[in-house]
């Protein structure tokens, strides 16, 4: 079955330790990303990649970190969790086309992270 | 910076009418995507469109893309109580690689 997996779903954690939510997906994807998603702001890019060792910054980076070492993982690193961090963040991929058109995006179920 | 804008925020109909929300974008857009996120759920693909002026339909629903590729809208033709859900539209920003997406409609149909 196609699909895009996280984990953990749900996680509480203090401000500044550091933590990963993973992301995989089997559909041979070459793009994938990160959003979070706040009440009233919708969702908002956080990182993406086009593939292998190629990762870009979204709209809201900042206090985040990722990488690509496989093309069907993309980690969501928070060195240092802040409690304005504090949100449900969805993995998405697709897979790219000439002319950089993604035609569908495959979403993860979404973790829900909260810091204290 | 890029912006895309959704309205309405909210929508709350009788089973039965119909439904449009709208996105707007500061800039042109190479495609626009719309997703579909029940309560509690994660945002499932629609549709894409990618060429100017392009319409599409699905059963009961039909996009739009305006000819300026800066517009969308999405209408639901007869709500059922099944559409209930928040409706995202995420558009591509020409030469780019980053989707931005709309603040999203949420949906609430009355039986």
């Amino acid at each position: 079955e196609a699909q895009v997996t996280q984990n953990p779903r749900y996680l509480i954690t203090v401000t500044g330790k550091k933590l990963t939510v993973t992301c995989s997906q089997n559909m041979n994807h070459e793009y994938m990303s990160w959003y979070r998603q706040d009440p009233g702001l919708g969702l908002r890019q956080i990182y993406y990649s086009m593939n292998v060792e190629v990762t870009d910054k979204g709209d809201v980076p900042e206090g985040y970190k990722v990488s690509r070492k496989e093309k069907r993982n993309f980690p969501l690193i928070l060195e240092s969790p802040s409690p304005n961090q504090t949100s449900l963040y969805f993995c998405a991929s697709s897979p790219t086309r000439a002319g950089g058109q993604s035609p569908v995006g495959y979403f993860g179920p979404g973790t829900r992270l909260t810091v204290t | 910076g890029q912006q895309v804008m959704q309205i309405p925020q909210y929508q709350h109909v009788q089973e039965g009418e119909d439904f449009t929300t709208y996105c707007n974008s500061s800039t042109t857009l190479s495609n626009i995507q719309w997703y579909k996120q029940r309560p509690g759920g994660h945002p499932v693909f629609l549709i894409q469109l990618v060429k100017s002026g392009e319409v599409k339909k699905q059963k009961r629903l039909t996009f739009q893309f305006g000819e300026a590729k800066k517009n969308s809208s999405l209408h639901i033709t007869a709500t059922q109580t099944t559409d209930v859900g928040t409706y995202f539209c995420a558009g591509l920003a020409s030469g780019t690689y980053k989707y931005i997406f709309g603040t999203g409609t949420r949906l609430k149909v009355l039986a």
